[in-house]
């Protein structure tokens, strides 16, 4: 099955700074990367997702990036703010089957100092 | 809210006793999935629903752990002989056929199992 890594697990900026978070993915036929952003004790809650024909997604000041031939995709978070604090995970769906399941990350702590 | 709901949020109970959680998800979502949450590690997938019909079980669901959707809408899972192994969140998700990848997380339900 898929295998989905994720780096670093703990991320410590300061406001106004940029994040970057990055996940590798083991299965090649994965062709969907959503990354969930979770605070705590609330649901995750999907913040920007990408599809592998499509190398690189801007939603306001969240991208994404995904390079398939080296199967790692990217967060990047920029201006940094308080409200961005939480647990982010990535996740992959493969497409060798039809359940279209979701294969997640261990998950990154953000912590945005003031 | 027109949102996944789930309920109860949160479940205590004595190991050895049978709980069951139910999850409503969004409208006309044909797919519902469940997935445990372990502290400090990524949703992992359990089983889900194409409307009615239980299409895939993970391995982790045990002959004591079971799921129904009756009419294609709300499902409940049920965890029978609770141990204390069986403390996670239990996420509930749904997705939409015509993007049946993305997936939108309910608030979970908490079990503990004392």
């Amino acid at each position: 099955g898929e295998n989905v890594e994720q780096h670093p697990s703990t991320l410590s900026v300061q406001e106004g700074d940029s994040a970057v978070i990055k996940c590798t993915y083991s299965d090649s036929a994965s062709n969907y990367f959503p990354w969930y952003k979770q605070e705590l004790g609330k649901r995750p809650q999907l913040i920007i997702d990408i599809r592998s024909n499509v190398g690189e997604k801007k939603d306001q000041r969240i991208a994404v990036t995904l390079n398939k031939t080296a199967k790692h995709f990217s967060l990047h978070i920029t201006e940094t703010q308080p409200e961005d604090s939480a647990v982010y995970f990535c996740a992959a769906v493969s497409s060798r089957s039809n359940d279209y399941k979701l294969s997640f990350g261990a998950g990154t702590t953000v912590t945005v100092r003031a | 809210d027109t949102g996944v709901s789930q309920d109860p949020r949160h479940k205590i109970t004595k190991r050895g006793q049978n709980v069951t959680f139910r999850c409503d998800p969004i409208s006309e979502h044909n797919r519902l999935y469940w997935y445990r949450q372990t502290l400090g590690q990524g949703p992992e997938f359990l089983t889900y629903f194409q409307n009615e019909a239980q299409l895939e079980k993970s391995r982790l669901l045990s002959d004591r752990f079971s799921a129904e959707r009756p009419k294609g809408s709300f499902s409940t899972l049920e965890i029978q002989r609770t141990e204390q192994g069986d403390s996670a969140m239990y996420l509930c998700a749904s997705s939409f056929f015509h993007s049946e990848e993305t997936q939108y997380f309910g608030p979970g339900t908490r079990l503990l199992v004392l």
